[in-house]
Protein backbone atom coordinates (compact mmCIF):
# COMPACT_ATOMS: atom_id res chain seq x y z
CA UNK A 1 0.00 0.00 0.00
CA UNK A 2 1.76 2.82 -0.96
CA UNK A 3 -0.56 5.61 -0.05
CA UNK A 4 -0.43 8.76 -2.65
CA UNK A 5 2.67 8.91 -4.77
CA UNK A 6 3.59 11.92 -7.27
CA UNK A 7 6.09 12.44 -9.80
CA UNK A 8 8.62 14.11 -10.34
CA UNK A 9 10.53 15.00 -7.23
CA UNK A 10 12.20 17.79 -8.29
CA UNK A 11 12.10 19.54 -11.74
CA UNK A 12 13.30 22.83 -13.05
CA UNK A 13 11.67 24.46 -16.17
CA UNK A 14 12.09 27.59 -17.95
CA UNK A 15 9.91 30.35 -18.32
CA UNK A 16 7.23 28.91 -21.31
CA UNK A 17 7.53 25.67 -20.62
CA UNK A 18 4.85 23.08 -20.21
CA UNK A 19 4.77 19.90 -18.02
CA UNK A 20 2.25 17.73 -15.92
CA UNK A 21 2.58 16.86 -12.35
CA UNK A 22 1.80 13.28 -11.50
CA UNK A 23 -0.46 11.88 -8.62
CA UNK A 24 -1.89 8.49 -8.32
CA UNK A 25 -3.89 7.56 -4.67
CA UNK A 26 -4.48 3.08 -3.68
CA UNK A 27 -6.53 3.68 -1.03
CA UNK A 28 -9.34 4.17 -3.04
CA UNK A 29 -10.07 7.87 -1.95
CA UNK A 30 -12.78 9.53 -3.44
CA UNK A 31 -11.37 13.20 -3.41
CA UNK A 32 -7.89 14.57 -4.03
CA UNK A 33 -6.74 17.89 -4.02
CA UNK A 34 -3.22 19.92 -5.40
CA UNK A 35 -1.99 22.57 -3.06
CA UNK A 36 1.00 24.50 -3.33
CA UNK A 37 3.45 25.41 -0.80
CA UNK A 38 5.49 28.57 -0.10
CA UNK A 39 7.65 29.64 2.26
CA UNK A 40 6.21 31.40 4.92
CA UNK A 41 2.76 30.67 4.26
CA UNK A 42 -0.13 28.20 4.65
CA UNK A 43 -0.50 25.17 2.22
CA UNK A 44 -2.71 27.30 -0.61
CA UNK A 45 -5.26 25.25 -2.24
CA UNK A 46 -4.98 24.88 -6.22
CA UNK A 47 -7.94 22.67 -7.66
CA UNK A 48 -9.30 19.67 -5.99
CA UNK A 49 -11.55 16.93 -7.36
CA UNK A 50 -14.25 15.88 -4.93
CA UNK A 51 -15.13 12.17 -6.62
CA UNK A 52 -14.42 10.82 -10.16
CA UNK A 53 -15.04 12.43 -12.97
CA UNK A 54 -15.49 16.33 -11.31
CA UNK A 55 -13.16 19.35 -10.30
CA UNK A 56 -13.38 22.50 -9.31
CA UNK A 57 -11.09 25.54 -8.84
CA UNK A 58 -9.37 26.17 -5.30
CA UNK A 59 -8.17 29.53 -4.23
CA UNK A 60 -5.14 29.95 -6.70
CA UNK A 61 -6.28 28.11 -10.06
CA UNK A 62 -4.87 30.86 -12.24
CA UNK A 63 -2.01 29.27 -14.29
CA UNK A 64 -3.04 25.55 -13.94
CA UNK A 65 -5.44 23.14 -15.19
CA UNK A 66 -6.21 19.48 -13.99
CA UNK A 67 -7.34 16.44 -15.18
CA UNK A 68 -9.26 13.20 -12.81
CA UNK A 69 -7.91 10.58 -15.00
CA UNK A 70 -9.99 8.15 -13.02
CA UNK A 71 -10.57 7.31 -9.19
CA UNK A 72 -6.63 7.04 -8.43
CA UNK A 73 -5.20 9.58 -10.76
CA UNK A 74 -5.15 13.31 -10.34
CA UNK A 75 -2.70 15.64 -12.75
CA UNK A 76 -2.06 18.82 -12.25
CA UNK A 77 -0.61 20.82 -15.46
CA UNK A 78 1.21 24.05 -16.14
CA UNK A 79 0.97 25.10 -19.71
CA UNK A 80 3.37 28.05 -19.81
CA UNK A 81 5.26 27.88 -16.60
CA UNK A 82 6.49 31.45 -14.85
CA UNK A 83 8.84 31.90 -11.88
CA UNK A 84 6.03 33.25 -9.87
CA UNK A 85 5.00 28.67 -9.85
CA UNK A 86 8.33 28.15 -8.23
CA UNK A 87 6.64 26.27 -5.60
CA UNK A 88 6.43 22.82 -3.86
CA UNK A 89 3.42 20.78 -5.26
CA UNK A 90 1.46 18.60 -3.15
CA UNK A 91 -0.96 15.92 -3.83
CA UNK A 92 -3.48 14.55 -1.15
CA UNK A 93 -6.21 12.74 -1.35
CA UNK A 94 -9.59 12.47 1.15
CA UNK A 95 -11.66 9.43 3.12
CA UNK A 96 -14.76 10.12 1.41
CA UNK A 97 -17.16 12.83 3.17
CA UNK A 98 -19.37 12.28 4.95
CA UNK A 99 -18.41 9.64 7.14
CA UNK A 100 -16.01 7.16 8.08
CA UNK A 101 -13.62 7.32 11.63
CA UNK A 102 -11.01 9.39 10.75
CA UNK A 103 -12.77 13.00 10.11
CA UNK A 104 -12.15 13.56 6.67
CA UNK A 105 -8.21 13.12 7.03
CA UNK A 106 -6.23 14.21 4.43
CA UNK A 107 -3.13 12.30 3.03
CA UNK A 108 -0.30 13.50 1.45
CA UNK A 109 2.16 12.96 -1.17
CA UNK A 110 6.04 13.78 -0.93
CA UNK A 111 5.70 16.59 -3.02
CA UNK A 112 6.74 17.79 -6.13
CA UNK A 113 10.10 20.72 -5.87
CA UNK A 114 9.51 22.51 -9.30
CA UNK A 115 11.56 25.87 -9.96
CA UNK A 116 10.92 28.12 -13.17
CA UNK A 117 13.91 29.71 -14.15
CA UNK B 1 -12.55 35.61 6.34
CA UNK B 2 -11.57 32.36 7.52
CA UNK B 3 -8.24 32.48 9.23
CA UNK B 4 -5.79 29.89 11.34
CA UNK B 5 -2.69 31.59 13.05
CA UNK B 6 -0.40 29.98 14.69
CA UNK B 7 2.48 31.06 17.09
CA UNK B 8 5.11 30.49 17.76
CA UNK B 9 6.38 31.09 14.00
CA UNK B 10 9.74 29.36 15.26
CA UNK B 11 10.90 27.96 18.57
CA UNK B 12 14.09 26.57 19.36
CA UNK B 13 14.14 23.88 22.34
CA UNK B 14 16.60 21.71 24.00
CA UNK B 15 16.11 17.18 23.63
CA UNK B 16 13.93 16.11 26.61
CA UNK B 17 11.89 19.60 27.37
CA UNK B 18 8.44 19.74 26.70
CA UNK B 19 6.61 22.46 24.37
CA UNK B 20 3.05 23.93 23.78
CA UNK B 21 2.58 25.38 20.32
CA UNK B 22 -0.30 27.79 19.42
CA UNK B 23 -3.73 27.86 17.36
CA UNK B 24 -5.64 30.22 17.06
CA UNK B 25 -8.89 30.17 14.63
CA UNK B 26 -11.36 32.08 13.22
CA UNK B 27 -13.48 29.57 11.31
CA UNK B 28 -16.89 29.21 11.35
CA UNK B 29 -18.82 27.16 11.60
CA UNK B 30 -16.56 24.80 13.00
CA UNK B 31 -16.46 20.94 11.82
CA UNK B 32 -12.76 20.07 13.24
CA UNK B 33 -9.31 20.36 13.67
CA UNK B 34 -6.18 18.70 13.07
CA UNK B 35 -2.55 18.62 14.09
CA UNK B 36 0.02 17.58 11.04
CA UNK B 37 3.93 17.01 11.59
CA UNK B 38 6.05 18.08 8.22
CA UNK B 39 9.40 16.77 8.28
CA UNK B 40 11.86 18.72 6.48
CA UNK B 41 11.38 17.56 2.54
CA UNK B 42 7.96 15.58 3.13
CA UNK B 43 4.38 15.86 2.94
CA UNK B 44 2.32 16.76 6.13
CA UNK B 45 1.34 13.99 8.17
CA UNK B 46 -2.05 13.90 10.43
CA UNK B 47 -1.06 13.78 14.50
CA UNK B 48 -4.61 14.37 15.74
CA UNK B 49 -8.02 15.51 14.51
CA UNK B 50 -10.72 16.83 17.01
CA UNK B 51 -14.24 17.72 16.69
CA UNK B 52 -16.51 20.02 18.21
CA UNK B 53 -17.11 18.19 21.25
CA UNK B 54 -13.32 16.81 22.10
CA UNK B 55 -11.55 19.15 24.63
CA UNK B 56 -7.94 16.40 24.46
CA UNK B 57 -6.63 13.81 22.24
CA UNK B 58 -3.43 12.36 22.88
CA UNK B 59 -1.17 10.82 20.10
CA UNK B 60 2.17 9.11 22.14
CA UNK B 61 3.98 12.13 23.63
CA UNK B 62 1.48 14.72 21.72
CA UNK B 63 -1.19 15.87 23.05
CA UNK B 64 -4.13 18.67 21.66
CA UNK B 65 -6.43 20.53 23.39
CA UNK B 66 -8.97 22.28 21.70
CA UNK B 67 -11.37 25.12 23.80
CA UNK B 68 -14.47 25.84 21.00
CA UNK B 69 -15.54 28.31 23.12
CA UNK B 70 -12.14 30.97 22.85
CA UNK B 71 -11.28 29.04 19.47
CA UNK B 72 -7.84 28.05 20.22
CA UNK B 73 -6.18 24.76 20.27
CA UNK B 74 -2.65 23.94 21.21
CA UNK B 75 -0.64 21.04 20.80
CA UNK B 76 2.08 20.22 23.21
CA UNK B 77 4.69 18.02 23.05
CA UNK B 78 6.13 16.02 25.65
CA UNK B 79 9.92 14.76 26.68
CA UNK B 80 10.64 15.85 22.99
CA UNK B 81 13.21 13.48 21.05
CA UNK B 82 15.31 15.21 18.22
CA UNK B 83 12.76 13.59 15.51
CA UNK B 84 10.27 16.07 16.88
CA UNK B 85 11.98 18.58 14.74
CA UNK B 86 9.51 19.73 11.88
CA UNK B 87 7.20 21.88 11.00
CA UNK B 88 3.34 21.90 12.61
CA UNK B 89 0.60 22.85 11.00
CA UNK B 90 -3.00 23.48 12.50
CA UNK B 91 -5.93 22.74 9.85
CA UNK B 92 -9.87 24.05 10.54
CA UNK B 93 -12.29 22.40 8.86
CA UNK B 94 -15.72 24.57 8.55
CA UNK B 95 -19.10 22.47 8.96
CA UNK B 96 -20.79 22.30 5.48
CA UNK B 97 -17.68 23.45 3.07
CA UNK B 98 -17.39 20.82 0.86
CA UNK B 99 -14.08 19.36 -0.36
CA UNK B 100 -12.76 22.86 -0.42
CA UNK B 101 -13.69 23.37 3.40
CA UNK B 102 -10.01 23.68 4.64
CA UNK B 103 -8.20 26.61 6.26
CA UNK B 104 -4.30 26.10 7.12
CA UNK B 105 -2.25 27.63 9.30
CA UNK B 106 1.15 28.88 8.44
CA UNK B 107 3.12 26.17 10.69
CA UNK B 108 5.53 26.53 13.43
CA UNK B 109 8.95 25.67 12.92
CA UNK B 110 10.37 23.28 15.36
CA UNK B 111 13.79 22.16 16.43
CA UNK B 112 14.97 20.17 18.82
CA UNK B 113 18.69 20.65 19.54
CA UNK B 114 20.59 17.53 21.48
Amino acid sequence: NAGVTQTPKFQVLKTGQSMTLQCAQDMNHNSMYWYRQDPGMGLRLIYYSASEGTTDKGEVPNGYNVSRLNKREFSLRLESAAPSQTSVYFCASTYPLGGGPRYNEQFFGPGTRLTVL
Amino acid sequence: KNQVEQSPQSLIILEGKNCTLQCNYTVSPFSNLRWYKQDTGRGPVSLTIMTFSENTKSNGRYTATLDADTKQSSLHITASQLSDSASYICVVRVSGGGADGLTFGKGTHLIIQP
